[in-house]
């Protein structure tokens, strides 16, 4: 138990679906990330969030839209995705963005798209 | 762009001594992590080196050398639990980190 939690687990959507991934993190954190790690392929960084606000958007596709209402709480919002985009979906949060600080990943959702 | 090699995988036996290299080439360095992600599981923190040198940590140590942008896990007195993937990580500056592809690490008894 990282103190990062991930919900659902598990996700099984067609590609005219709109879901919504959901983290929270109970360590304090000021920075949270979304990671997307297929396989074979390295953790590939998707967004950042410090203070609430987002610092970092690795050119990531509109379909992938991040929320990050309070330093606790991050939620990715999928619609009209592709097979492609099935992978795991990691989120992690640090003290700050500005370190460096290790970073504390959830379980993860491990995402289908059908 | 941002480089990070690592051995694809590595096989040793319970009770030996693995080491596991990871060399970078990166437009900036703010210290290098080493993560273990299990299979099925998140990556956890293992170590973080910023000066060159060695940091040992009971049954794991990491070294860097920034000069030769060269890094190593030692994991001593292996277990079965060990088998895992081992994750090297570059912070860049302005808080990013970048992740090498992984190594798979699989003890056999």
């Amino acid at each position: 138990e990282t103190g990062v939690t991930q919900t659902p687990r598990h996700l099984v959507m067609g590609m005219t679906n709109k879901k919504s991934l959901k983290c929270e993190q109970h360590l304090g954190h000021n920075a949270m990330y979304w990671y997307k790690q297929s396989a074979k392929k390295p953790l590939e960084l998707m967004f950042v969030y410090n203070f609430k606000e987002q610092t970092e958007n690795n050119s990531v596709p509109s379909r992938f839209s991040p929320e990050c209402p309070n330093s606790s709480h991050l939620f990715l919002h999928l619609h009209t995705l592709q097979p492609e985009d099935s992978a795991l979906y990691l989120c992690a949060s640090s003290q700050s963005q500005r370190g460096p600080y290790e970073q504390y990943f959830g379980p993860g959702t491990r995402l289908t798209v059908t | 762009g941002q480089n990070i090699d690592q051995p694809t995988e590595m096989t040793a036996t319970e009770g030996a001594i693995v080491q596991i290299n990871c060399t970078y080439q990166t437009s900036g360095f703010n210290g290098l992590f080493w993560y273990q992600q299990h299979a099925g599981e998140a990556p956890t923190f293992l170590s973080y080196n910023v000066l060159d040198g060695l940091e040992e940590k009971g049954r794991f140590s990491s070294f860097l050398s920034r000069s030769k942008g060269y890094s190593y896990l030692l994991l001593k007195e292996l277990q079965m639990k060990d088998s895992a993937s081992y994750l090297c990580a570059v912070s860049l500056d302005a808080g990013k980190s970048t992740f090498g592809d992984g190594t798979t690490l699989t003890v056999k008894p």
